[in-house]
Order: C-alpha cells, then sequence, then structure tokens
C-alpha cells in the first residue's frame, strides 16, 4: 500500500517563503505530484517530480530525495491568492493511480 | 489543450434517487479515467479506475453496485450513484489520463461535481 504524510495546516505572511513538506511510502513509486486546490474546486497541477532534486517554476519549487521518501513544496514571495490546500500525490508504476495525501491548509496572513 | 469536464457541476436530489454524472475528455482521447469522491476539509479518496471497454477497477470499500461506472468511449465516462443517501454527499472529481509532454502519463482533472442528497 502506500502512505502519504503531510502537515494538515500552516500559517505565513504575506511575502513570506513557506516549505510544505511530504513523506511518503511506496512500493511501486513512479513520480510524485503536487496539486493546489482552493475550496469548492478541483485540484490544479503545480509540479513534478520523478529523479531526485529540484524543479523550480516561478515562484513554487518542489524538491525530491527519492531514497528518503521524502519532497517538499516551496512558495516564496507569498500572495494572499496562495491561500489554498496543497495536495502532494504519488503514483504507482503497477497500475499508473495516483494516491493523494490529505492535504495541507495553507492560511496566508496580512 | 488536455480539457476534462463535467455535467452536472452541481446537483441535488431527493434520498433513494439516482444521479449521474458524466466525465468527458474534451480534446483528446483518454486512456483512462480515474474517479474521485471528496468530502469537506479532506483529501480526494480514489473510488475507481475506469478503462474503455472494460470493467471498472474499483477501491476497497467502494461499492460497486452502488457506485456504477461505464466507459462507454475514449472520451466519456459515467458515474451513477444508485439509491443516493445523504451520506453520499460529496464533491466528486474525475480525471483523465494522457501520455503527455513530459514523458509520463499526465492526469486532467474536471471541475468536480457537488451532490448534495436531501
Amino acid at each position: 500500500g502506500q502512505n502519504i504524510d503531510q502537515p494538515t495546516e500552516m500559517t505565513a505572511t504575506e511575502g513570506a517563503i513557506v516549505q510544505i513538506n511530504c513523506t511518503y511510502q511506496t512500493s511501486g513509486f513512479n513520480g510524485l505530484f503536487w496539486y493546489q486546490q482552493h475550496a469548492g474546486e478541483a485540484p490544479t497541477f503545480l509540479s513534478y517530480n520523478v529523479l531526485d532534486g529540484l524543479e523550480e517554476k516561478g515562484r513554487f519549487s518542489s524538491f525530491l530525495s527519492r531514497s528518503k521518501g521524502y519532497s517538499y513544496l516551496l512558495l516564496k514571495e507569498l500572495q494572499m491568492k496562495d491561500s489554498a490546500s496543497y495536495l502532494c500525490a504519488v503514483r504507482d508504476y503497477r497500475d499508473d493511480k495516483i494516491i493523494f495525501g490529505k492535504g495541507t491548509r495553507l492560511h496566508i496572513l496580512p | 489543450g488536455a480539457v476534462v469536464s463535467q455535467h452536472p457541476s452541481w446537483v441535488i436530489c431527493k434520498s433513494g434517487t439516482s444521479v449521474k454524472i458524466e466525465c468527458r475528455s474534451l480534446d483528446f482521447q483518454a486512456t483512462t479515467m480515474f474517479w474521485y469522491r471528496q468530502f469537506p476539509k479532506q483529501s480526494l479518496m480514489l473510488m475507481a479506475t475506469s478503462n474503455e471497454g472494460s470493467k471498472a477497477t474499483y477501491e476497497q470499500g467502494v461499492e460497486k453496485d452502488k457506485f456504477l461506472i461505464n466507459h462507454a468511449s475514449l472520451t466519456l465516462s459515467t458515474l451513477t450513484v444508485t439509491s443516493a443517501h445523504p451520506e453520499d454527499s460529496s464533491f466528486y472529481i474525475c480525471s483523465a489520463s494522457l501520455l503527455g509532454a513530459l514523458g509520463h502519463n499526465e492526469q486532467f482533472f474536471g471541475p468536480g461535481t457537488r451532490l448534495t442528497v436531501l
């Protein structure tokens, strides 16, 4: 099976930097995704990591260490619109399923 | 490109009735479609994996006779919630899988359907 852990909630200040961690355990790892989800809406894709290292995309970066079963999403220059849930998800190569963690609700304070 | 639509976007029904939700890939043919359910303040829970022309594969704990999935074509999958009850009230989201530019199967999510059972 798979087990994905991430903090339930985090709070940060507008303009600051926040790092959301995710640890996972899976026997068929084939990539890790980060999604953003605003209340009442479907998730939107943020990033994908399959190899170790850092992927940077504008204000968002995502890091993966496969040996440690660990990833983080880094958000820079936080804006109020970044208030949302951030979902860490892992894909299994055996059936192509993407399994989601419980999500981290990020609150941005002015 | 890679747009997935769902219909309806929201539905309110009486307890005991059945509700059908459609998921369409508008500009691509999806090898696989997935159905998720999300309760308030919780994450997405995978319900089933749907492949065109074959029976859906349901996750443990999901009743296949209650949540009927039909995948009639490479662009359409439907989820029917039969004899709906208030506890079935949830946000249902589908996704469609496509081999993307990144060289792996990407999942594109529909906008979701909010079901409220009275």
